[in-house]
């Protein structure tokens, strides 16, 4: 079975850190893309950052540019996320999503994991 | 960045009913556009790609049309599993945007 489990989110203050962790199993990690995908309380999606199946080419959207760090790591067909200084709006469900198929859309979505930014 | 546009924001439809949700692009996006479904609490699901290829599994009232900066979602015969939000995402340039999202409710 093709599946994404997302694990790390949790209460930090601002100016805090977390990492998220993706584990993927049931598909081929190390050909595809993969993605970082939020969704503030109440509110739509917003990408992230996504990395490229062999990891060298990485990108971020402007509101977390210099905060984030996407990573991969194929021994352990898992996804990263360095999250530095966060903010309130950074406050979210935060999901990981494969893109298998050399374009990017996300074709696999984990479950998700909550951050919640608040002192 | 590419902006995407969703219209409408809210449609109420009863079940057996055909509807359409657009989406458009800021700029040219040639076919790099994914539709998806969100139910409440979970996470989404991809409907379609390339614009009009229908992902494995789906059910083929769905369907997708358009290219360039404009286009649509539609769904045949609205089934009561079907009420939910749908996003359409570019994908033609980096940074990927979503739309704003289409919610789906019943009449």
């Amino acid at each position: 079975e093709v599946q994404l489990v997302e694990s790390g989110g949790g209460l930090v203050q601002p100016g805090g850190s977390l990492r998220l962790s993706c584990a993927a199993s049931g598909f081929t990690f190390s050909s595809s893309a993969m993605n970082w995908v939020r969704q503030a309380p109440g509110k739509g999606l917003e990408w992230v950052s996504g990395i490229s199946s062999g990891g060298s080419n990485t990108n971020y959207a402007d509101s977390v540019k210099g905060r984030f760090t996407i990573s991969r790591d194929k021994s352990k067909n898992t996804l990263y996320l360095q999250m530095n200084n966060l903010r309130a709006e950074d406050t979210a469900i935060y999901y990981c999503a494969s893109s298998g198929r050399g374009y990017y859309y996300m074709d696999v979505w984990g479950k998700g994991t909550t951050v919640t930014v608040s002192s | 960045d590419i902006q995407m546009t969703q219209s409408p924001s809210t449609l109420s439809a009863s079940v057996g009913d055909r509807v359409s949700v657009t989406c458009r692009a800021s700029q040219s996006i040639s076919s790099w556009l994914a539709w998806y479904q969100q139910k409440p609490g979970k996470s989404p699901k991809l409907l379609i790609y390339q614009a009009s290829s229908l992902e494995s599994g789906v059910p083929s009232r769905f369907s997708g049309s358009g290219s360039g900066t404009e286009f649509t979602l539609t769904i045949s015969s609205l089934q009561p599993e079907d009420f939910a939000t749908y996003y359409c995402q570019q994908y033609k340039s980096f940074a990927l945007t979503f739309g704003g999202g289409t919610k789906v409710e019943i009449k």
